[in-house]
């Protein structure tokens, strides 16, 4: 059975640090996608890396695939109110249909 | 059009009521997805449609109907439902046979079993 680790699975910080969460498992995926979640709301796609040791950034978040594709971190420069939420990563399979979920990491970034 | 739309936003039902949420996209993705939420969890993968055929049902009670009418149209259908199945329910699509391509969720219908 495949699973993806996440954690931390609570984060408290100030405005303006950073942080990083991260993503591991024993297996290998073909993807690995992280979404931002806010309450009572869907999971929003924000990036997909699927090549071993893949670095993408979006703005303030840096997202960066394992060598062997087993493990992934999410980093966030200088935390903003509006980047909290719910952090999920998902991990994809060729040919399936199925996301192998993390736990998810939220996150509140205080004034 | 990029989104996934859900309705209803909220529904509250009774045990014995049956109900149907709806979800519809016009992104021509081929693959559709209903999953159950709980609180500060991650999805719950429930069903899987691919080219309108059922393709995965993750042993769901059979109180929860799945339809898909076309290609751009999910149901899903309640009936005599628990107290405990009330959660967020999310729809989503993805473009092809594959997860890799990541999905497209809806934002969900916040089901209350009273």
């Amino acid at each position: 059975t495949q699973l993806l680790e996440q954690s931390p699975q609570f984060l408290s910080i100030q405005e303006g640090e950073n942080l990083t969460v991260y993503c591991n498992s024993s297996s290998v995926f073909s993807s690995l996608q992280w979404y931002r979640q806010e309450p009572g709301e869907g999971p929003v796609l924000l990036v997909t890396v699927v090549t071993g040791g893949e670095v993408k950034k979006l703005k303030r978040l840096t997202f960066q695939f394992g060598d062997a594709r087993k493990d992934s971190s999410l980093h966030i420069t200088a935390a903003q109110p509006g980047d909290t939420g719910l952090y999920l990563c998902a991990g994809g399979e060729d040919s399936n249909y199925q996301l192998i979920w993390g736990a998810g990491t939220k996150l509140i970034i205080k004034p | 059009d990029t989104e996934v739309t859900q309705t209803p936003k909220h529904l509250v039902m009774g045990m014995t009521n049956k109900k149907s949420l709806k979800c519809e996209q016009h992104m021509g993705h081929r693959a559709m997805y209903w999953y159950k939420q709980k609180a500060k969890k991650p999805p719950e993968l429930m069903f899987v449609y691919s080219y309108e055929k059922l393709s995965i049902n993750e042993s769901v009670p059979s109180r929860f109907s799945p339809e898909c009418p076309n290609s751009s149209l999910l149901n899903l259908h309640l009936h005599a439902l628990q107290p405990e199945d009330s959660a967020l329910y999310l729809c989503a699509s993805s473009h092809r046979d594959s997860a890799n391509y990541g999905y497209t969720f809806g934002s969900g219908t916040r089901l209350t079993v009273v």
